[in-house]
């Protein structure tokens, strides 16, 4: 069955580092791309940055751009979503999904990272 | 960055009745638009893609249609189970954007 299961909830402060991971299963990690994707409370989805783990080929959102690092370490199968510095307005849920191509459709999804930034 | 606008926003239907939800891309997009539902708290699972292919395990009430900019995700026969917010997807070009979620709920 493939798979991708992401890391638990975080509670952080604002200012603070954080980097969520997603990891994939059942399939050849390093032959599909994978995509982060924000959905912040009540809101829809949006579509933050894809990689593709076979070379680390990154594309990002003009809007997610300098936010936010995407990396993957294909020797773990695993992709990561990471903050330098959190703004309260970083409060969201955040899913990995698989595409085939960068130009496809999104499955399967994991189930998602809360990340909460309080002071 | 092209632009999805789907409609309505919300709707509150009645079960076995038909819906009809469409997406219009701000420029041609040919095929490549993905239907997906989003159950509350719960991952969204892929229903349609390329516009009118259904995915693996997907109830056939389901069906899409539409190509270049106007799109329509149709539920025939509705049920309670089919209460959810749906999303269109473009992958034509990147980024990848979403329209902004239809949700249905059942009367």
């Amino acid at each position: 069955e493939v798979q991708l299961v992401q890391s638990g909830a975080e509670v952080k402060k604002p200012g603070e580092s954080l980097k969520i991971s997603c990891q994939g299963s059942g399939y050849t990690f390093t032959n599909y791309w994978i995509g982060w994707l924000r959905q912040m409370p009540g809101k829809g989805l949006e579509w933050m940055g894809i990689i593709y783990p076979g070379n680390s080929n990154t594309k990002y959102s003009p809007s997610f751009q300098g936010q936010v690092t995407i990396s993957a370490d294909k020797s773990i199968n695993t992709a990561y979503l990471q903050w330098g510095s959190l703004e309260a307005s970083d409060t969201a849920v955040y899913y990995c999904a698989r595409l085939i191509t960068s130009l496809n459709w999104f499955d399967p999804w994991g189930q998602g990272t809360l990340v909460t930034v309080s002071s | 960055e092209i632009v999805l606008t789907q409609s309505p926003d919300f709707q509150s239907v009645t079960p076995k009745e038909k819906v009809t939800i469409t997406c219009r891309a701000s420029q041609s997009i040919g095929y490549s638009l993905h239907w997906y539902q989003q159950k509350p708290d719960q991952s969204p699972k892929l229903l349609i893609k390329y516009a009118s292919q259904s995915f693996s395990e997907v109830p056939s009430r389901f069906s899409g249609s539409g190509s270049g900019t106007d799109f329509t995700l149709t539920i025939n026969s509705l049920e309670a189970e089919d209460a959810a917010t749906y999303y269109c997807h473009q992958s034509s070009s990147l980024p990848h954007t979403f329209g902004q979620g239809t949700k249905l709920e059942i009367k």
